[in-house]
């Protein structure tokens, strides 16, 4: 069974950069996309963007000039950099695998817990 | 982007009822709508996938319908552990995008 698991660290300064971790256990990260989305308390689900195993990504336009997304698949581990974050960015981040079909069409099937990211000084 | 409108944004309805949820979408997107359920302090679980298949697992209480603009979500009869927010997404276009969410109460 494939298990995901966000780490970081849970308070960032404004102006600072939010660096999270995704590790990756009971399945390949290979031939994968792995997805970031957030959540702000109380509040619906943001994609973030995406990275493949080889490296492509996707980023939200809203995001695009702030986000950086890298994968080391000899770690099975994907990571998220967001800089000069705000009190905005304060949300739960997941990590989820998406699974694209043969057909081009995909889902977001596994997820981690989420992690709690506070921008606060 | 593409703007995803769930109704209602909240439900509250006995156990043993069927509950329907909608999901408009601003423009065409095929048949790219996956249905997630999200309990509270949990991470959302994949529950339809490209509109209308049941994910693995997932009980068959659970359906969805729908192309193009406008998808159904149903719970044929409501149990107590479905008590959850439901959202929308789209994966037709970047970015994807989730409905603001639904939110199922037992009555």
């Amino acid at each position: 069974q494939v298990q995901v698991q966000e780490s970081g660290p849970g308070l960032v300064k404004p102006s600072e950069t939010l660096s999270l971790t995704c590790t990756v256990s009971g399945g390949s990260i290979s031939d994968y996309y792995w997805t970031w989305i957030r959540q702000p308390a109380g509040k619906g689900l943001e994609w973030i963007g995406r990275i493949f195993s080889t490296g492509t990504t996707n980023y939200n336009p809203s995001l695009k000039s702030r986000v950086t997304m890298s994968v080391d698949t000899s770690k099975r581990q994907v990571s998220l950099r967001l800089s000069s974050v705000v009190a905005a960015d304060t949300a739960v981040y997941f990590c989820a695998r998406e699974r694209i079909a043969v057909s081009g069409t995909s889902a977001l099937d596994f997820w981690g817990q989420g992690i709690l990211v506070i921008v606060s000084s | 982007d593409i703007q995803m409108t769930q109704s209602p944004s909240s439900l509250s309805a006995s156990v043993g009822d069927r509950v329907t949820i909608t999901c408009q979408a601003s423009q065409d997107i095929s048949y790219y709508l996956n249905w997630y359920q999200q309990k509270p302090g949990k991470a959302p679980k994949l529950l339809i996938y490209d509109a209308s298949n049941l994910e693995t697992g997932v009980p068959s209480r659970f359906s969805g319908s729908g192309f193009g603009t406008d998808f159904s979500f149903t719970i044929s009869s409501l149990q107590p552990e479905d008590i959850a927010t439901y959202y929308c997404q789209q994966h037709d276009y970047f970015p994807w995008t989730f409905g603001q969410g639904t939110e199922v109460e037992i009555k």
